[in-house]
């Protein structure tokens, strides 16, 4: 099965860049998915297609994907962006969720 | 506004069959260009892909599970469905219903429902 895999936390200051990487076998040849999720809450997504934000998402959010890393950027953190934030890609039949990661804003 | 929401037994016991149903509202489960996804969450843990349909009831499942699941679609009701058979408590999960845009993302997801596997 693919495998996705994530840092476990990610710290920011307010106002500072917080990155979440996501790595997996030739990750760049798939379209990367993000999602943001909050405690008991369902996931929202935040980013498709590696880099295209979904209407509502802030500007703050952006996405890139190459080789065997995709990568979620969050600029300006804001402590409304504490959350869990999972990648996701498809590979061949199947969907593959990344390891998680969770940020704190602090 | 399309609305995406789980329903069932919140309590299962070992061996027996978990069946959940998603209703979805706002929204046509005909409509083409769309799957209709399950994924599962335990607690404090990530999330698992379980499997999706398409109105025309083609399936995808996740290999770790695929000897135990099936998901079917009524149209005529507007909602589609999640067996999943011989479970035991690590089954046990948050269980979420989802619209999947093909490589688009998931972008509506309903509230998650709980199932327990105990006896």
């Amino acid at each position: 099965s693919y495998e996705l895999t994530q840092p476990p936390s990610v710290s920011v200051s307010p106002g500072q860049t917080a990155r979440i990487t996501c790595s997996g076998d030739k990750l760049g040849d798939k379209d990367v998915c993000w999602y943001q999720q909050k405690p008991n809450q369902s996931p929202v997504l935040v980013m498709y297609q590696d880099n295209k934000r979904p209407s509502g998402i802030p500007e703050r959010f952006s996405g890139s994907n190459s080789g065997n890393q995709a990568t979620l950027t969050i600029s300006g953190a804001q402590a409304a962006d504490e959350a869990d934030y999972y990648c996701q890609a498809w590979d061949i039949t199947t969907y593959a969720f990344g390891t998680g990661t969770h940020v704190t804003v602090l | 506004q399309v609305q995406l929401q789980e329903s069932g037994p919140g309590l299962v016991k070992p061996s027996q069959t978990l069946s959940l149903t998603c209703t979805a509202s706002g929204v046509s489960i005909s409509d083409r260009g769309y799957y209709w996804s399950w994924v599962r969450q335990s607690a404090g843990k990530g999330l698992e892909w379980i499997g999706r349909i398409y109105n025309t009831g083609i399936t995808s499942y996740n290999p770790s599970l695929r000897s135990r699941v099936s998901i079917s679609v009524d149209t005529s009701k507007n909602l589609f469905s999640l067996n999943l058979r011989s479970v035991t408590a690590a089954d046990t999960a948050v269980y979420y219903c989802a619209r999947d845009r093909i490589a688009l993302g998931f972008d509506y997801w309903g509230p998650g429902a709980l199932v327990t596997v105990s006896s």
